[in-house]
């Protein structure tokens, strides 16, 4: 199946830092979703994106539909050790299909 | 309203048995879908369900794979017979389609021997 290309992969960000991701794709979606997913759990759904261009917000997350409909990214503001955890992204097709990157591991230094 | 109910939440078998996962979807979902999620390969989509009826299954591995949804409310992903390589975390998501919103539950890690 399709996956979405997600970065970066990995990061370590010191406790107050701000924390950007992205995700590219080269098919059109209808939504966009971030997710962020804690160990030995499911997926948990942040934030879902609906029109090309909004940009909507979830207190510290803020998150942006791009133009194209074929990226999106996930900015946390002031980090915090709760952050800690693997974001993924995901794609919802015209088929309702969904697609997920491959995910980015947060982590955050205190 | 509770989430998405997967069971069990961890199995331990022995490689050639029968293995079966549940899941209840959210309430007046009729989209569902089964992933499986490994370190290599990421969540991989198995199969998935529009009331009832299987859309796209082509992403069960092979024959020894196989879903049922009986009914609106449950659904059964069973691996006949089991093998190490299918030691992975199986997850259950629902959603109502049109509303671009995907839930999933806790996951049932299987572990292989």
């Amino acid at each position: 199946g399709q996956q979405l290309n997600q970065s970066p992969q990995s990061m370590f960000i010191q406790e107050g830092e701000d924390v950007s991701m992205n995700c590219t794709s080269s098919s059109i979606f209808n939504t966009w979703l971030w997710y962020k997913q804690d160990p030995g759990e499911g997926p948990v759904l942040l934030i879902a994106l609906y029109k090309a261009g909004e940009l909507t917000s979830n207190g510290r997350l803020t998150a942006q539909f791009g133009i194209t409909r074929k990226d999106s990214f996930l900015n946390i503001s002031a980090s915090i050790p709760s952050d800690v955890g693997i974001y993924f992204c995901a794609g919802q097709s015209t088929g309702n299909q969904f697609y997920f990157g491959t995910g980015t591991s947060l982590t955050v230094i205190p | 309203d509770a989430g998405v109910i997967q069971s069990p939440r961890h199995e331990v078998t022995e490689m050639g048995q029968e293995v079966t996962l549940r899941c209840k979807p959210i309430s007046g979902h009729n989209s569902l879908f089964w992933y499986r999620q490994t370190m290599m390969r990421g969540l991989e989509l198995l199969i998935y369900f529009n009331n009832n009826v299987p859309i796209d299954d082509s992403g069960m591995p092979e024959d020894r794979f196989s879903a049922k949804m009986p009914n609106a409310s449950f659904s059964t992903l069973k691996i006949q017979p089991s093998e190490p390589r299918d030691s992975a975390v199986y997850f259950c998501a629902s959603s109502f389609p049109g509303a671009g919103e995907l839930f999933f539950g806790e996951g049932s890690r299987l572990t292989v021997l």
